[in-house]
């Protein structure tokens, strides 16, 4: 039972840099969304996606973009990274609306010098 | 807005001592749902309860039990006899289910509760 499944778990990126967050779901799960965990903050969400095509914006947007060509795949990527952007991420899906939990995957470590 | 407090930042309890996460919520919405979830020091997000705004019956299961009080908007987590293995960081959350079927999480801050044994 993989659910969902995050990539990579650790990365350090230099200022400047970009790079791509991966996720995937396989319970085929319309809703996906990228959350940041930052100490002391809780969780808050960047983007969300309520099924393939269909993105949208979040508390904390600035600084990502997003995409949603399949059901499965949700990457978040940074287009040039900032020490603000160092945090947890973490990626998460349900099967929408009043239906349950969100399944959250592992969440990847990013630290930007 | 919606929003979320989780008053106590941290919360250290002796092994098999009952404690009390607080959750106190804020939203216009008349249908919500609210979450507890666990976050060990592993750091994977562990889903322990969702509860929607029509039911404010009490659950328990187990060691755990919630209280969900409209009247007060809270939604309080108790844990009976604790245990080491309760150490981590509880997170209550409240879902913001709008037309369109999106569904998206407002999160407290977190409470971070060390049992000592």
């Amino acid at each position: 039972n993989a659910g969902v499944t995050q990539t990579p778990k650790f990365q350090v990126l230099k200022t400047g840099q970009s790079m791509t967050l991966q996720c995937a779901q396989d319970m085929n799960h319309e809703y996906m969304s990228w959350y940041r965990q930052d100490p002391g903050m809780g969780l808050r969400l960047i983007h969300y996606s309520v099924g393939a095509g269909i993105t949208d914006q979040g508390e904390v947007p600035n600084g990502y973009n997003v995409s949603r060509s399949t059901t499965e795949d949700f990457p978040l990527r940074l287009l040039s990274a900032a020490p603000s952007q160092t945090s947890v991420y973490f990626c998460a899906s349900s099967a929408g609306p009043g239906t349950g939990e969100l399944f959250f995957g592992e969440g990847s470590r990013l630290t930007v010098l | 807005a919606q929003k979320v407090t989780q008053a106590q930042t941290e919360i250290s309890v002796v092994e098999k001592e009952d404690v009390t996460l607080d959750c106190v919520y804020e939203t216009r919405d008349t249908t919500y749902y609210l979450f507890w979830y666990k976050q060990p020091p592993s750091g994977e997000l562990v889903f322990l309860i969702r509860r929607n705004s029509f039911d404010e019956q009490n659950e328990i299961s187990g060691r755990y039990s919630w209280n969900f009080q409209k009247s007060t908007s809270s939604f309080n987590f108790t844990i009976t006899a604790s245990q080491v293995v309760d150490s981590a960081v509880y997170f209550c959350a409240l879902s913001d289910v709008t037309q369109g079927g999106s569904e998206k999480l407002v999160f407290g801050k977190g409470t971070k509760l060390t049992v000592n044994p």
